[in-house]
């Protein structure tokens, strides 16, 4: 079975540039999480999908970053503009169904981006 | 709002000898917490899943426990390997708003 897939793997940009990550999830999983983990820190949650509906965003500074999920398939994540606090390992996860009480999460090598 | 402290932020130890790693949550309104590993520059992979209602769970050499009433969770990997330095990280499943949240990790470093 093919693991979460996330493109770019590596992304350079300057502040207040905008950039768009890639995630494709393990086929037939419909909940999608993104993360951001800053150097040194544990992951954040920024967003969490469940099929196209979102479950849960409330870390998700809205005025910079956005994500979809249109078919409940694939995502993207964008930051436009960006900053410097924004550099980051941004990670995709998913798992089969969400539902509470919880299952275990599959993770994304992730994107490392640097603002410089 | 859910805290999720992992205490020490950095371990090590001789291989052989048995890892002992702590996880504490605020918040015992838990559906789960998980634990992963973490490798330089990679994703985290999943070791364990523990359910609220259960109180541990174990896989080969890796045991976790889960105590929702003193709001700890504890990890134990027996005879460790270099193989198993690695950052591991536990997570949690807020019962309120559905919330996750991951601790702030160990980073282990098991010496030959």
């Amino acid at each position: 079975e093919a693991g979460v897939a996330q493109s770019p793997r590596y992304k350079i940009i300057e502040k207040r540039q905008s950039v768009a990550f890639w995630c494709n999830p393990i086929s037939g999983h419909a909940t999608l999480y993104w993360y951001q983990q800053i150097l040194g820190q544990g992951p954040k949650l920024l967003i969490q999908f469940q099929n196209n509906g979102v479950v849960d965003d409330s870390q998700l500074p809205k005025d910079r970053f956005s994500a979809e999920r249109l078919k409940g398939v694939d995502s993207t994540l964008k930051i436009q503009p960006a900053k410097l606090e924004d550099s980051a390992v941004y990670l995709c996860a998913s798992s089969s169904s969400g539902r509470q009480g919880g299952e275990t999460q599959y993770f994304g090598p992730g994107t490392r981006l640097l603002v410089l | 709002k859910q805290e999720v402290t992992q205490i020490p932020a950095a371990l090590s130890v001789p291989e052989g000898e048995n890892l002992v790693l702590n996880c504490s949550f605020t918040d015992s309104a838990i559906y789960n917490l998980q634990w992963f590993r973490q490798d330089p520059g990679k994703g985290l992979t999943s070791l364990l899943l523990i359910q609220s209602s259960q109180r541990e769970q174990t896989s080969g050499r890796l045991n976790a426990s889960l105590d929702k009433s003193s709001g700890r969770s504890t990890l134990y990997i027996a005879a460790s390997q270099p193989g198993d330095s690695a950052t591991y990280l536990c997570l949690s499943l807020g019962a309120a708003g559905n919330k996750l949240t991951f601790g702030g990790g160990t980073r282990v470093l098991v010496k030959p």
